[in-house]
């Protein structure tokens, strides 16, 4: 029973190309939120995706990121043009459905997280 | 909109000693708590979670929580701690019928021989 599968683990880029963060979520969750978590700080809320839709985004940078969760497949976040200040840890949780009961739709389950470091 | 703060950036203990991680959160309604634990390199893992009932909630590990709603806090404590308990530990709160989860900055817990 595979939990939340994040790849690749580390991940390094040159300022100016792009960088593809996949992850898996745990069987049965249809719930995909991804995370930052720059050195020394907590983490900062980016993304919250379902299966082909986008529920809230309110965390993302209005340019060069993106997110996306396809009805087949892992969600990637996907960062353009990458620059310095991107390097950080990205960290990607799912839950299960709401109709799973009140709760349990509210607990995550995070991933090892994705390193990127961007040279 | 939610927020947490917790007020300890690090803290050290001796081996054996009692523990208390401090965290206040902001929300209108009442809110979905969490306590999630992050080993170096690692994911987050989750300690343990109040919902609504008794505001004293047990977890793994032994850690405990307690739901204050009059000083909006959810402290974590654990009575003995050991050296494998040397970790960040983060305060999260969820808010009711959502789905987005906002952390706090963590509190880095040292613990000495």
């Amino acid at each position: 029973n595979a939990g939340v599968m994040q790849n690749p683990r580390h991940l390094v880029r040159r300022r100016g190309q792009e960088a593809r963060l996949r992850c898996s979520p745990m069987k049965g969750h249809s719930h995909v939120y991804w995370y930052r978590q720059l050195p020394e700080e907590g983490l900062k809320f980016m993304v919250y995706l379902q299966k082909e839709n986008i529920i809230d985004e309110s965390g993302m940078p209005k340019e060069r990121f993106s997110a996306e969760f396809p009805k087949e497949g892992p969600s990637i976040l996907r960062i353009q043009q990458v620059v310095r200040g991107d390097s950080a840890a990205y960290f990607c949780a799912s839950s299960p459905p709401s109709g799973t009961g009140s709760s349990g739709a509210n607990v995550l389950t995070f991933g090892a997280g994705s390193r990127l470091t961007v040279l | 909109a939610q927020s947490v703060t917790q007020p300890d950036i690090h803290i050290t203990v001796s081996e054996g000693a009692s523990l208390e991680l401090r965290c206040n959160y902001s929300y209108g309604a009442t809110p979905y708590l969490f306590w999630y634990v992050q080993s170096p390199g690692q994911g987050l893992q989750l300690l343990l979670k109040y919902f609504s009932g008794d505001t004293l909630v047990q977890g793994i590990k032994g850690f405990e929580a307690e739901f204050k709603r009059s000083q909006s806090s959810f402290n974590l404590r654990k009575p003995s701690v050991h050296w494998s308990d040397a970790a960040e530990y983060f305060c999260a709160v969820g808010a009711t019928g959502g789905f987005k989860t906002i952390f706090g900055a963590g509190t880095r817990l040292f613990v000495k021989a």
